[in-house]
């Protein structure tokens, strides 16, 4: 079946950086989502791509639909406390049903 | 904002008892689906229903039974509830537009310890 693989696995970085992750497919996409979910909650949407090349923002989040179908990139400007949590990427290919990455766990530090 | 709600948001219960998990979304959205996760880890379907009367099993093998008898309810029940089946339980509904412009929206979870 479908995989994705999502990385880094954990980030641990100081108040103010850049964060970058990103999500890979052995198959083609033609949808990437991405959420954030935070410790005994479900996971919220915070990007919808559905275009090869699409470069969408949502506040200081970027995320971009590789233009091989095959990846996808979150980035996160000036990261604040808030920002904390696990972020997850999800695509969907041929099939109706999404696919989950594993996570990318963010610590922020004041 | 998605309009999606679980009940309860904890449950701990003994093994062998019967526990329903409760879903329902006051989006009109024709698909639901039943989400598995351990603790920071990775989300696995484990029922669907694309409308009412239509339930599939997902990816991951799972004791559990759903049914889908209105639009806005998908109750996921354990007949027998064992200490494996501690876990997160997601709810998660979209609209059924069809083809790739289909965005799924998610309750809070309902997380289930199993003594």
């Amino acid at each position: 079946g479908q995989q994705l693989n999502q990385s880094p696995q954990s980030m641990f970085i100081q108040e103010g950086e850049d964060v970058s992750m990103n999500c890979t497919s052995s198959s083609i996409f033609n949808t990437w989502l991405w959420y954030k979910q935070d410790p005994g909650e479900g996971p919220v949407l915070l990007i919808a791509l559905y275009k090869a090349g699409e470069l969408t923002s949502n506040g200081r989040l970027t995320a971009q639909f590789g233009i091989t179908r095959k990846d996808s990139f979150l980035n996160i400007s000036a990261s604040i406390p808030s920002d904390v949590g696990i972020y997850f990427c999800a695509g969907r290919g041929g099939s109706e049903k999404l696919v989950f990455g594993k996570g990318t766990k963010l610590t922020v530090n004041p | 904002e998605a309009d999606i709600y679980q009940t309860p948001r904890y449950l701990v219960i003994g093994t062998g008892k019967k526990i329903t998990l409760e879903c329902s979304q006051t989006m009109g959205h024709d698909k639901m689906y039943w989400y598995q996760q351990d603790p920071g880890m990775e989300l696995h379907l484990i029922h669907y229903s694309y409308g009412v009367n239509s339930t599939e099993k997902g990816d991951l093998s799972s004791e559990s039974t759903v049914s889908r008898i209105r639009t806005e309810h998908f109750p996921l029940t354990l007949e027998s509830a064992r200490p494996s089946h501690t876990s997160q339980y997601l709810c998660a509904s979209s609209k059924g537009v069809g083809g790739t412009r289909e965005t799924q929206y998610f309750g809070p979870g309902t997380r289930l310890l199993v003594l």
